[in-house]
């Protein structure tokens, strides 16, 4: 019963390369979302997706991209890392909609240099 | 913007007593208010809610007050217990629309 499963857990990454974070949810949600948390501010939606093949932004979409192409998995991708994106990221999924609770996993630390 | 605020980013307790986390948020269209629970090098999850058509809502020793008037709303954990020691997040939202979460606040339960 994995429930909502990130990978990797961690990354460090040299400014400019990309990378793909994967979140995989075996509870057959219909939305998925991906945030990061940062020192002293709460959690910030970057993406989110409503259903398989759809996405949308959410607070801090600029210098991500998402993909939705499976309904159990949502990707967040990072094309030129910056040490702006130095964050927690946590992905989340519920199978109702936004505004209720969310099943989250236990998040990547990414380090950008 | 930051539209939840938690303004203690912790809170120290001895066991037995009450915790009381608290939270203020300044979007008068949210209707749905959450506390999520989390452990170091684990997600958050999920603990208590309540809708903006009650003021009380209560599960065990967790118990979430809402003063819309006030746009506060608080946590009361009776009695605090070593295992809950944890960051606790408050959440908010409108109706079909993005959840905003406060910064956190560190509980420490000391035996």
């Amino acid at each position: 019963n994995a429930g909502v499963t990130q990978t990797p857990k961690f990354r460090v990454l040299k400014t400019g390369q990309s990378m793909t974070l994967l979140c995989a949810q075996d509870m057959n949600h219909e939305y998925m979302y991906w945030y990061r948390q940062d020192p002293g501010m709460g959690l910030r939606l970057i993406h989110y997706s409503v259903g398989e093949g759809t996405t949308a932004k959410g607070e801090v979409p600029d210098g991500y991209n998402v993909s939705r192409l499976k309904k159990q998995n949502f990707l967040l991708g990072l094309e030129s890392a910056a040490p702006s994106q130095t964050s927690v990221y946590f992905c989340a999924s519920n199978p109702t909609g936004r505004n209720q609770p969310q099943h989250f996993g236990d998040g990547t630390r990414l380090s950008i240099l | 913007d930051q539209q939840v605020k938690q303004n203690s980013p912790s809170l120290s307790v001895q066991e037995g007593r009450i915790s009381i986390l608290n939270c203020d948020y300044t979007n008068s269209m949210f209707d749905y208010f959450l506390w999520y629970k989390k452990y170091p090098a684990e997600g958050p999850t999920f603990l208590i809610s309540i809708s903006s058509i009650k003021d009380k809502n209560e599960d065990g020793r967790f118990t979430v007050f809402l003063n819309k008037s006030a746009k506060h709303l608080s946590l009361h954990i009776v009695p605090s217990q070593p295992g809950d020691s944890a960051v606790y997040f408050c959440a908010a939202s409108e109706w079909n629309n993005d959840m905003r979460f406060g910064a956190g606040t560190r509980l420490t339960v000391k035996p």
